[in-house]
């Protein structure tokens, strides 16, 4: 099992730029999580998905969307990114309702200049 | 406000015992998570406690008092891999988890 997979590692944009981070999990889980890492900071929530198809706000949700079309994926998207988004972007996972593991993918370092 | 406080540095020798505190201010709680990340790496998940009382798992245990709101890390017989940054992390409700800034630990030779 590869466990959660994230792509693409690194990558910069210019600011007004737009693109999507990968996150896939072959663990058959439920739960889908995208947090960011900023110094200092520990790890914010971004959305969470309890479900394939469904979606909801976490703590900083403003200039990114997300969907789960299929429940082995949760794709983050950045419509026009600014300055303020570059971090460590982070995708885990955790089984269902009573889990309290997460599981977390390697993460993608995002610049944008 | 929802918050979680820890230290953000902590010092000890290699073969020493250190505590890593955590006090938690959320609007719900289910549990107490802790966990560990190399730099450069992801986090791992090293424990948990939803109930009062002491956790271990080998070398590390993990404590929580709810009527504290409270809870801590305890790292024995340290090794210079231990060196790294660890997060507490409150389950709250809607099945949301939320973390501390992180305790960075040296672990000196």
């Amino acid at each position: 099992n590869a466990g959660v997979t994230q792509t693409p590692k690194f990558r910069v944009l210019k600011t007004g730029q737009s693109m999507t981070l990968l996150c896939a999990q072959d663990m058959n889980h439920e739960y889908m999580y995208w947090y960011r890492q900023d110094p200092g900071m520990g790890l914010r929530l971004i959305h969470y998905s309890v479900g394939e198809g469904t979606t909801a706000k976490g703590e900083v949700p403003d200039g990114y969307n997300v969907s789960r079309l299929k429940k082995q994926n949760f794709l983050l998207g950045l419509e026009s990114a600014a300055p303020s988004q570059t971090s460590v972007y982070f995708c885990a996972s955790s089984p269902g309702d009573s889990s309290y593991e997460q599981y977390f993918g390697p993460g993608t370092r995002l610049t944008v200049t | 406000g929802q918050s979680l406080e820890q230290p953000s540095e902590v010092t000890a020798v290699e073969g020493a015992i250190v505590q890593i505190n955590c006090t938690y201010q959320t609007s719900g709680f289910y549990g107490l998570s802790w966990y560990q990340q190399h730099d450069g790496g992801a986090p791992t998940f090293l424990s948990y406690n939803a109930l009062d009382g002491l956790e271990e798992t080998g070398r590390f245990s993990s404590f929580l008092s709810r009527s504290d709101s409270y809870g801590y890390l305890l790292l024995q017989e340290l090794q210079m891999k231990d060196s790294a940054s660890y997060f507490c992390a409150v389950r709250t409700g809607g099945f949301k988890t939320i973390f501390g800034a992180g305790t960075r630990l040296f672990v000196k030779a």
